[in-house]
């Protein structure tokens, strides 16, 4: 079963504009994971937030967590044609021993 | 470094056939292993996954089943396919408690 949902499903932008994807879980978790994906492709880990962190950034990406919301957001800044691709949260549902994904959000940016 | 590998990239199947996904990983030890669906244009759906040699754990009644006869070999199969078998599917393996997970490159599975 399912337990991220992501928002927008779908998202275009222009390069050098941001991109924000959110997501929504319904359980308690230990950490939430994003990915990203290129058509076809196997899925890449972006990077994890701890249910005891609140942002997290990595380069161009910014993560935001609210536990109390059970919502996260993936900000992508200053976005390039290379970053097109699917983006997906995971969620552990507090046992870690396997992680749900959301449908993902797929990310169009048009040079 | 660890890697992991999953064949074939591409396979199509009459429906009624048998199948058999391997994925092997390299370089760690007692990983927890994955099998995902991902249906076009879809999120994934967890098959199954192992915490260890012989124990798998089942998440969606199917036609399918998994086996893992060695720490680093997690092997999807099926005795008959169904056309409603096709899709992408992948391993992926993490360590309980680990930073995220590692995916396969993915196997393509049309049932014809």
């Amino acid at each position: 079963s399912q337990q991220g949902e992501e928002d927008p499903q779908a998202l275009s932008i222009q390069e050098g504009e941001n991109a924000t994807m959110n997501c929504s879980y319904k359980t308690s978790i230990n950490n939430l994971q994003w990915y990203r994906q290129n058509s076809g492709r196997g899925l890449v880990h972006l990077i994890l937030i701890r249910s005891n962190e609140r942002e997290k950034h990595s380069g161009r990406l910014r993560v935001t967590l609210d536990t109390s919301k059970k919502s996260s957001s993936l900000l992508i800044t200053a976005s390039r044609a290379a970053d097109t691709a699917s983006y997906f949260c995971a969620t552990d549902e507090g046992n870690n021993n396997d992680m749900r994904f959301g449908a993902g959000t797929r990310l169009t940016v048009k040079p | 470094s660890q890697t992991i590998h999953q064949w074939p990239a591409t396979l199509v199947q009459p429906v009624g056939s048998p199948l058999s996904l391997e994925c092997t990983v390299e370089g760690t030890s007692n990983p927890n292993l994955y099998w995902y669906r991902q249906a076009a244009g879809r999120g994934l759906q967890l098959l199954f996954y192992s915490v260890g040699i012989g124990q798998i754990s089942s998440e969606v009644p199917q036609n399918l089943s998994a086996s893992r006869p060695q720490d680093r070999q997690f092997i999807l199969s099926s005795k008959k396919l169904l056309l409603s078998d096709s899709g992408f599917y992948l391993c992926a393996w993490s360590y309980l408690g680990g930073t995220g997970y590692t995916f396969g490159s993915g196997t393509r599975l049309t049932v014809v």
